[in-house]
């Protein structure tokens, strides 16, 4: 079965750029996530969603960050404007389930200039 | 936060046997993973407890006690590849979100 899928897998943009992510999660799979991990920190949840319904967004800084999933498959992440503290690897993950093991992305490496 | 609390490094030799802990606020809990993350990829699942016991899986297990908050993640038979960071997850009740510790990198030595 295909794994999760990213892309860009690397960007490099200037602050108050905007950014966007894509991710496609495994076919059937019911919950997708996205985590922010800054180097040598785990994962921090910025999104989560149950279908194409957001289940948890509290540490999305919704002032800059959106995210959307649109017929509960595929996710886009936005990042608008940038600042120098977002560079980080953005992970998607998706599970069958709340309750589920996640499955990663390979991530896109972001890095603000 | 939800109190995740683990090793920020350790190391051992090839061939041993290593235990990392990982301790949590037991309030609102559902569950416990780990997950193990090699340099540059994307998280891998190792195991899940929900009960009480140890859970063995080859050369992995995983222990939980959740009435004392606490976890570890048992590996034997120490290898090379084994070199990686292991992420300590607990997932709540109500909206089943899962929260990540910061990692316990794990260095393999000859």
């Amino acid at each position: 079965e295909a794994g999760v899928a990213q892309s860009p897998r690397y960007k490099i943009i200037e602050k108050r750029q905007s950014v966007a992510f894509w991710c496609n999660p495994i076919s059937g799979h019911a919950t997708l996530y996205w985590y922010q991990q800054i180097l040598g920190q785990g994962p921090k949840l910025l999104i989560q969603f149950q279908n194409n319904g957001v289940v948890d967004d509290s540490q999305l800084p919704k002032d800059r960050f959106s995210a959307e999933r649109l017929k509960g498959v595929d996710s886009t992440l936005k990042i608008q404007p940038a600042k120098l503290e977002d560079s980080a690897v953005y992970l998607c993950a998706s599970s069958p389930d709340r309750f589920n093991e996640q499955y990663f992305g390979p991530g896109t490496r972001l890095t603000v200039t | 936060g939800q109190n995740i609390d683990q090793p920020t490094e350790m190391t051992a030799t090839e061939g041993a046997i290593v235990q990392i802990n990982c301790t949590y606020q037991t309030s609102g809990f559902n569950g416990l993973f780990w997950y193990q993350q090699h340099a540059g990829e994307a998280p891998t699942f190792l195991s899940y407890n929900v009960l009480d016991g140890l859970e063995e899986k080859g050369r992995f297990s995983s222990f939980l006690s959740r009435s004392k908050g606490y976890s570890y993640l048992l590996l034997k038979e120490l290898q090379m590849k084994d070199s990686a960071s292991y992420l300590c997850a607990r997932l709540s009740t109500g909206y089943q979100k899962v929260t990540f510790g910061i990692g316990t990198k794990l260095q393999v030595i000859p």
